[in-house]
């Protein structure tokens, strides 16, 4: 596709259980961002790969807050046994390495914990 | 550490007026500096950054080392100017994180 995309667009779950949230970056960008944006928080920083590089995971909140990178495209943010306060909208950005630091976003997913 | 404030959460205008949404940050360097929106039901996409020194919508942003401050300006608002604006910031070169502000809410009446 043309922009990154994001699954599912909207996820409601109920408190303790585990949810996956999916990224497919734009293709060729080798930069790729998790933040969560809240309403009062704007938009927290929560992990980023680039290339083969260990990726800075500085921003997770929680140990119950996990992301991998497949292959070097598609990521999943991995959220275990979600609490009412990890509602918020994920938003994925990819970046092209080398490139004029422009992030493009995806869509967003809508959290809801019940 | 880098930190990046915008003070207001919400600024309204009336169409035509003049417009400024604050930032400042917190950098031990040279940072990049960029401005984001999020106009509703869109993505959020890139409106300006520093480097290039371009006015995209009639909007401007001037670097002040000085005062750590990017401050965007537009003289003359217009309804459609009205979304969610982020200042975010970034360590020099491409492979740095950026951090963002938290927001402000651009409200422009007709």
């Amino acid at each position: 596709g043309a922009g990154v995309s994001q699954s599912p667009s909207n996820k409601v779950t109920e408190k303790g259980k585990d949810v996956e949230l999916r990224c497919d970056p734009i293709s060729g960008h080798t930069a790729l961002y998790w933040y969560r944006q809240s309403l009062g928080q704007g938009l927290e920083f929560l992990i980023y790969f680039q290339g083969n590089s260990a990726p800075d995971k500085s921003g997770l909140p929680s140990d119950r807050f996990s992301a991998e990178r497949t292959g070097g495209s598609v990521s999943t943010l991995t959220i275990q046994r979600t609490q009412q306060e990890d509602s918020a909208v994920y938003l994925c950005a990819s970046r092209l390495a080398g490139g004029s630091g422009e992030l493009f976003f995806g869509e967003g997913s809508r959290l809801t914990v019940l | 550490a880098q930190r990046v404030t915008q003070p207001e959460k919400l600024l309204s205008v009336f169409k035509g007026a003049p417009v400024e949404l604050k930032c400042n940050y917190s950098y031990s360097g040279s940072p990049e500096l960029f401005w984001y929106v999020q106009y509703s039901r869109q993505r959020l996409q890139l409106l300006l950054r520093h480097i290039s020194r371009e006015s995209i919508k009639g909007f401007t942003a001037d670097l002040n080392k000085g005062e750590t401050s990017f401050h965007l300006k537009k003289p003359f608002a217009q309804e459609e100017d009205s979304a969610m604006y982020y200042c975010a910031l970034s360590a020099p070169g491409a492979n740095s994180k950026l951090t963002f502000g938290k927001g402000i809410t651009l409200s422009v009446r007709p």
